[in-house]
C-alpha cells in the first residue's frame, strides 16, 4: 500500500529556514516524479517542485533560489530545504507522487513564517 | 506560462443533480488534465487524468472529457460524498498549474 507522511513543518520566522520530510513507503522513490504542492490558508493548490527519476529538478518562479528539493534513496524519503522564507510561503505543504497528474498525496505539513 | 480558469467558482446543486464543471486553458495543453476533488481539511483525490482517464476506485458518475483548451467534468448524478472542492490541473513541459477551484456546495 502506498503511503506518504510529511513533517518538518512549524512556525518558523521570515528569513528563516525549515527542511519538510516526507517519508514513502509501497513503492520507490527514486523511481518515479516526486512532488511538492502547497495550498495556503483558504486558498487554492500551487506546485511547488518536482524532483525526477534521472534527478533533474524544478521549481516555480516564486521559490527558484530558495528552496531546494531533494531525495535520499537508502531512506525513500523526499525533502524540500526552505531557506529565506516569506510570509507569503505560509501554506500547508503536500508531498505527492507524480507530475503529468499526482495519483498519491501524504496528509500534509502545515509551514507558518510569521514573526 | 499557461494559466488555468474554472467555472463556476461556485455552485449550489441538490442530490440526483446532473453537474458540469469547466476548466479553460490560455493556450492548448492537449490532453494533459487532471481532476481532483478535495473535502475540507484533507488532502486532494485524483479523479480524472489525461482529460477522461477515470482512476481506479473512483465512481462511474464521473467523468471527464475535453483536449485542446477547454475541459468537462461531469458527476452525472451527484451523491451525498461529492459535495466538496473540485481542481483541474494542467501539466506541460517542466511545469504544472491548477485551477482556482470550483465548490460544490449543497442547494
Amino acid at each position: 500500500e502506498v503511503e506518504l507522511v510529511e513533517s518538518g513543518g512549524g512556525l518558523i520566522q521570515p528569513g528563516g529556514s525549515l527542511r519538510l520530510s516526507c517519508a514513502a513507503s509501497g513503492f520507490t522513490v527514486s523511481s518515479t516524479y516526486m512532488s511538492w504542492v502547497r495550498q495556503a490558508p483558504g486558498k487554492g493548490l500551487e506546485w511547488v517542485s518536482v524532483l525526477y527519476a534521472s534527478g533533474s529538478t524544478y521549481y516555480t518562479d516564486s521559490v527558484k533560489g530558495r528552496f531546494t528539493i531533494s531525495r535520499d534513496n537508502s531512506k525513500n524519503t523526499l525533502y524540500l530545504q526552505m531557506n529565506s522564507l516569506r510570509a507569503e510561503d505560509t501554506a500547508m505543504y503536500y508531498c505527492a507522487r507524480g507530475f503529468m497528474a499526482f495519483d498519491f498525496w501524504g496528509q500534509g505539513t502545515l509551514v507558518t513564517a510569521s514573526s | 506560462d499557461i494559466q488555468m480558469t474554472q467555472s463556476p467558482s461556485t455552485l449550489s446543486a441538490s442530490v440526483g443533480d446532473r453537474v458540469t464543471i469547466t476548466c479553460r486553458a490560455s493556450q492548448s495543453i492537449g490532453n494533459w488534465l487532471a481532476w481532483y476533488q478535495q473535502k475540507p481539511g484533507k488532502a486532494p483525490e485524483l479523479l480524472i487524468q489525461r482529460a477522461s482517464n477515470l482512476e481506479s476506485g473512483v465512481p462511474s458518475r464521473f467523468s471527464g472529457s475535453g483536449s485542446g483548451t477547454e475541459f468537462t467534468l461531469t458527476i452525472s448524478s451527484l451523491q451525498p460524498d461529492d459535495f466538496a472542492t473540485y481542481y483541474c490541473q494542467q501539466y506541460t513541459s517542466y511545469y504544472v498549474t491548477f485551477g482556482q477551484g470550483t465548490k460544490v456546495e449543497i442547494k
